[in-house]
């Protein structure tokens, strides 16, 4: 099977502009998580959606958002970029929406903004 | 908040035994994860502790005291493979179903 997917790879942007990365969960999970990975430190919770429903929100500013849609997969839009956005997006799948529950982390969306 | 703490490195050599603690804040805390990243890698996840006690998987085990606030893993028979990032990410209750992660300890395996 498949693993979590993740679009495109890497992504160089200026500030101001807006970035859409999208993710595909592991086939039959039905959450997705959002994680922001800056250089050198751990993984920082955005959001979570669970059967298209947001189950979690992360202290980000309103200009990230997140959608899922009815196959589960998922998109993260940030607007008007900032440099301290540049990072490494991790999507992360899983089961059900308990926070202990093994997540599964796809490859990432390398952010740069300049 | 939801705080966790780990060293931020670790060196040891093939063969041997390496003990990665983590310290978390209780509120909310009702479970710790482990997870492992290569340089450039997602990721991986290697073991989940909800209960006190030790949990055994292959050559990695993770324990967890509660009493303590307090976990670790504990990886054996290193091998090189093993040099990376460990995070230890903990599950707290509350609105937002999320892992709180520690900022990473990076274990070096020396030959």
């Amino acid at each position: 099977d498949a693993g979590v997917t993740q679009s495109p790879t890497h992504l160089i942007k200026t500030r101001g502009q807006h970035v859409t990365l999208r993710c595909s969960p592991i086939s039959g999970h039905k959450s997705v998580s959002w994680y922001q990975q800056v250089l050198g430190q751990g993984p920082q919770f955005i959001f979570q959606y669970y059967e298209k429903e947001e189950r979690g929100r992360g202290n980000f500013p309103d200009r990230f958002s997140a959608r899922q849609f009815p196959n589960y997969s998922s998109e993260l839009n940030v607007n008007a970029l900032l440099l301290g956005d540049s990072a490494l997006y991790l999507c992360a799948s899983s089961w059900g929406a308990r926070g202990g529950e093994t997540q599964y982390f796809g490859p990432g969306t390398r952010l740069l903004v300049l | 908040g939801q705080s966790l703490e780990q060293p931020s490195e670790v060196t040891a050599v093939e063969g041997a035994i390496v003990q990665i603690n983590c310290t978390y804040q209780t509120s909310g805390f009702y479970g710790l994860s482990w997870y492992q990243q290569h340089d450039g890698g997602a990721p991986t996840f290697l073991s989940y502790n909800a209960l006190d006690g030790l949990e055994e998987t292959g050559r990695f085990s993770s324990f967890l005291s509660r009493s303590d606030s307090y976990g670790y893993l504990l990886l054996q028979e290193l091998q090189m493979k093993d040099s990376a990032s460990y995070f230890c990410a903990g599950a707290f209750s509350g609105s937002a179903r999320q892992l709180t992660f520690g900022s990473g300890t990076q274990l070096t395996v020396l030959p």
